[in-house]
């Protein structure tokens, strides 16, 4: 089973600043079938990225994803308040498996 | 509008059943792959079980396995999970969503809401 560790567990900062959250796997992502998920509380999460670095329709083009083989990363260029959430990665390479969460918080 | 909606969650006793629903509509049921994924209360996110689009492949989390079956009708467009000798330890909400392909382990693009399973006694 491929784990995902992400880091940091939290992170803590002001809108309009620059997010970078990390997303790291125990053995190399066929094919870099990787994906984010944002989930705030109360509701589902939703797709934000596949493929790595594919965004999902709808998604602001603030938020982007690069990485390959077993390190990840989610950029939200500017925080708008409503990005403040948790943020799972999951990849799907070899069954499915996801991330333990980064929650970004209002500093 | 693309919608999943899950049912039958509720508070059940250790060694208890559970069957969850989901129902689906807004797209073509049977063109998709589906799963349910599970939340622990205050927990990140577990994938319990994943179906191809015609029932034929099924996967399970090793931490259901023999004791969850999934399935599905699709035509009554609607997903299911028999969830058999819960324990405390599978109490979580339960989220049904849909893969972007005709088989299950790819990533997931519409997600229900999801039902509550408590397993207490």
């Amino acid at each position: 089973e491929i784990v995902l560790t992400q880091s940091p567990d939290t992170l803590s900062l002001s809108p309009g600043e620059r997010a970078t959250l990390s997303c790291r796997a125990s053995q190399s992502v066929r094919s870099n079938f990787l994906a984010w998920y944002q989930q705030k509380p109360g509701q589902a999460p939703r797709l934000l990225i596949s493929g790595a670095s594919s965004r999902a329709t709808g998604i602001p083009d603030r938020f982007s994803g690069s990485g390959s083989g077993t390190d990840f990363t989610l950029t939200i260029s500017r925080l708008e308040p409503e990005d403040f959430a948790v943020y799972y990665c999951q990849q799907y390479g070899s069954s499915l498996t996801f991330g333990q969460g980064t929650r970004l918080e209002i500093k | 509008e693309v919608q999943l909606v899950e049912s039958g969650g509720g508070v059940v006793r250790p060694g208890g059943s559970l069957r969850l629903s989901c129902a689906a509509s807004g797209f073509t049921f049977d063109d998709y792959g589906m799963n349910w994924v599970r939340q622990a209360p205050g927990k990140g996110l577990e994938w319990v079980s994943g179906i191809n689009w015609n029932g034929g492949s099924t996967g399970y989390a090793d931490s259901v396995k023999g004791r969850f079956t999934i399935s599905r009708d699709n035509a009554k467009n609607s997903l299911y999970l028999q969830m058999n000798s819960l324990r405390a330890d599978d109490t979580a909400f339960y989220h049904c969503a849909k893969s972007t392909v005709t088989y299950s382990y790819y990533y997931m693009d519409v997600w229900g809401k999801g039902t509550t399973v408590t397993v207490s006694s």
